[in-house]
């Protein structure tokens, strides 16, 4: 079955400017997540939906940081204007039922974002 | 909050060395318990998981034990190999809320 699929893998920009990420689920995954990993620390959950509704948005930067899964499958990510601080890698995760617990989490490869 | 402590790296073992990987958590209620696992160049996946007090969760020899009354869940593996250098990661769920630890890179050396 492919996995969780990510694109652009990398990306430059300069501060202020626009950036987009992109993720395709695991196929029937009801349940998708974005996580920030900055360098030497571990994921931090941006946003988590179930289908096509937000479950959690709790630590999304809402002033510059977006998320949307219009169909219940593929989600992006955007970030308006970028900041220095926001140089880290974007995860996107995928799992069957938002079941606490019992789920598992499959990662995508991640998209690393520098920003100059 | 909840959060997620684990010891810091980078570890540096010898093949076939026995290896542990403090984790400690803060979190109220009954969280289930992870490790995950990051090889080099590849995606997180998860490699063991326990979902209450007691269980002992395994995987490629990897073993974690869910301890509340210390609230742990140090990760061990009795013979590491080469194949095992990676970053490690503990993490939580606590009412569909995730929190992961900041990462134990290992090196194993032949």
């Amino acid at each position: 079955e492919a996995g969780v699929a990510q694109s652009p893998r990398y990306k430059i920009i300069e501060k202020r400017q626009s950036v987009a990420f992109w993720c395709n689920p695991i196929s029937g995954h009801a349940t998708l997540y974005w996580y920030q990993q900055i360098l030497g620390q571990g994921p931090k959950l941006l946003i988590q939906f179930q289908n096509n509704g937000v479950v959690d948005d709790s630590q999304l930067p809402k002033d510059r940081f977006s998320a949307e899964r219009l169909k219940g499958v593929d989600s992006t990510l955007k970030i308006q204007p970028a900041k220095l601080e926001d140089s880290a890698v974007y995860l996107c995760a995928s799992s069957l039922a938002a079941q606490s617990g019992t789920d598992t989490q499959y990662f995508g490869p991640g998209t690393r974002l520098t920003v100059l | 909050g909840d959060s997620v402590t684990q010891m810091e790296g980078p570890v540096t073992l010898s093949e076939e060395a026995f290896l542990t990987i403090n984790c400690t958590y803060t979190a109220t209620g009954y969280p289930s318990l992870f490790w995950y696992v990051q090889y080099p160049g590849e995606g997180l996946q998860l490699l063991l998981k326990a979902t209450k007090a007691d269980d002992k969760g395994s995987n490629k020899g990897f073993e974690a034990t869910y301890r509340k009354e210390t609230t742990s869940f140090h990760l061990e593996k009795g013979s590491v190999q080469v194949s095992d250098s990676a970053v490690y990661f503990c993490a939580l769920d606590n009412f569909n809320k995730f929190y992961f630890g900041s990462g134990t890179k290992l090196n194993v050396k032949p």
